[in-house]
């Protein structure tokens, strides 16, 4: 059975950085792409990025709203997709996802349960 | 940016009736050369995680109900609920998977009248 599991959420100060770790297990990981979704509270859900299978690359794509600041990382051999988070704003604040595509072009088919970041002084 | 619009952003529908959700993309998502719609809706339960219900815009995903149904192609979509039942309320969203930024539309709350 497919599970993706979240951790490194929080609450952080504006300014500072925080690093999210997405556990796979169930499916061969290095197989598929992985792509991050954030949902504020109490709104809907907002695209972060993703990054690549290694076989298409292994390449990062990011939203407008997060690029420069969020970077996405894989380590295939542990399993496991980074969101590393630099220069939290108060905005950054929601519940994240991680989720699995089989690639580009393709629906993400799985949710780990999230992770909530919680950005204030 | 393809934009996702749904309508509406909330309706109760009485148990056992239909509901009809719709989804408009700014920019078509039908790919001429497989001709398939890049067109995903989900499920979200209150404290939950999205859930994938249908994909290329009327496959439904294993293990969902067959009331569930996707239809549409090109800007326009529906997801229509034949016969609404109690687990069905929730938060439902399209996703078009077309290109990035992926984009979802905002939302539509189901609840029973």
């Amino acid at each position: 059975e497919v599970h993706l599991v979240e951790s490194g959420g929080g609450l952080v100060q504006p300014g500072r950085s925080l690093r999210l770790s997405c556990t796979g297990s169930g499916f061969t990981f290095g197989d598929y792409a992985m792509s991050w979704v954030r949902q504020a509270p109490g709104k809907g859900l907002e695209w972060v990025g993703l990054i690549r299978s290694k076989t298409y690359g292994g390449t990062p794509e990011y939203a407008a709203s997060v690029k420069g600041t969020f970077t996405i990382s894989r380590d295939d051999s542990k399993s496991i997709a980074y969101l590393q988070m630099n220069s939290l704003k108060t905005e950054d604040t929601a519940v994240y996802y991680c989720t699995r595509m089989i690639g580009t072009g393709w629906p993400v088919d799985y949710w780990g349960q999230g992770t909530l970041v919680t950005v204030s002084s | 940016d393809i934009v996702m619009t749904q309508s509406p952003d909330s309706l109760a529908v009485s148990l056992g009736e239909r509901a009809t959700i719709n989804c408009k993309s700014s920019q078509s998502v039908l790919y001429s050369s497989n001709n398939k719609n890049y067109l995903a809706w989900f499920q979200q339960k209150p404290g939950q995680p999205p859930n994938l219900l249908i994909y290329w815009a009327s496959t439904r995903e294993s293990g969902v109900p067959d009331r569930f149904s996707g239809s549409g192609s090109g800007t326009d979509f529906t997801l229509t609920i034949s016969s609404l039942q109690a687990e069905d309320v929730a938060v439902y969203y399209c996703q078009q998977y077309y290109s990035t930024p992926l984009t979802f539309g905002g939302g539509t709350k189901v609840e029973i009248k």
